[in-house]
């Protein structure tokens, strides 16, 4: 199985800060990567697919990009409604696996 | 407009035999490239991916879970189901259902549904 390892597992932000959460798969995955928003009542948003790819209606002050087995979620400016988990996830080879999580909270 | 639901039992017994339902919508599982997936969450933990259907009744299964899966649909009444046998409290999670097409995988999650294993 492709191990998903995302760093860091919570990072205190500031409104109005870029972050960056990074997603290392443990082979290469062709980039085959999604990411997600988990809010606390359990809701899954897609953000972005095939690494770099906006979901539809999603702002544009998320962006993804990476290579090989190195990946990563950027967003420019934090927004309220931005803190919650985040998860990437690899479709290159079954089984589908995820990342382990990233909780992003309010500094 | 596509949306997903999932349905279950709510609780069961360790040994018996777990069925969900996923009810869809603005999609059809007959189209070329659609399918179906089922992904799950123990409380406080990160998602697990269990099982896919596709429009052409391909199946995969996680292997973690070994044989105890079993994924389904209904094409006519835009149904698709996973079966999972002799549950334990490992199986406790809240399972989501959500739509799986070629291009981008997982575009579109139902609410989840809670299951409870305990005795």
């Amino acid at each position: 199985d492709i191990q998903m390892t995302q760093t860091p597992s919570s990072m205190p932000a500031s409104l109005g800060e870029r972050v960056t959460i990074s997603c290392r798969a443990s082979q290469g995955i062709s980039n085959y990567l999604n990411w997600y928003q988990q809010k606390p009542d359990g809701t899954i948003k897609p953000l972005i697919y095939y690494t770099s790819n906006l979901q539809s209606g999603v702002p544009s002050r998320f962006s993804g990009s990476g290579s090989g087995t190195d990946y990563s979620l950027t967003i420019s400016s934090l927004e309220p409604e931005d803190f919650a988990m985040y998860y990437c996830q690899q479709y290159d080879s079954s089984p589908w696996t995820f990342g382990g999580g990233t909780k992003l909270e309010l500094k | 407009q596509v949306t997903l639901k999932e349905s279950g039992p709510g609780i069961l017994q360790p040994s018996q035999t777990l069925s969900l339902t996923c009810t869809f919508s603005g999609f059809s599982l007959s189209t070329y490239g659609m399918g179906v997936g089922w992904i799950r969450q123990p409380s406080g933990k990160g998602l697990e991916w269990l099982a896919n259907i596709w429009w052409d009744d391909d199946k995969y299964y996680n292997p973690s879970l070994k044989n105890r899966l079993t994924i389904s649909k209904d094409t006519s009444n835009n149904q698709a189901f996973l079966k999972i046998t002799n549950v334990d409290t490992a199986d406790t999670a809240t399972y989501y259902c959500a739509r799986v097409e070629l291009a981008s995988p997982f575009d579109y999650w139902g609410q989840g549904v809670m299951v409870t294993v305990s005795s």
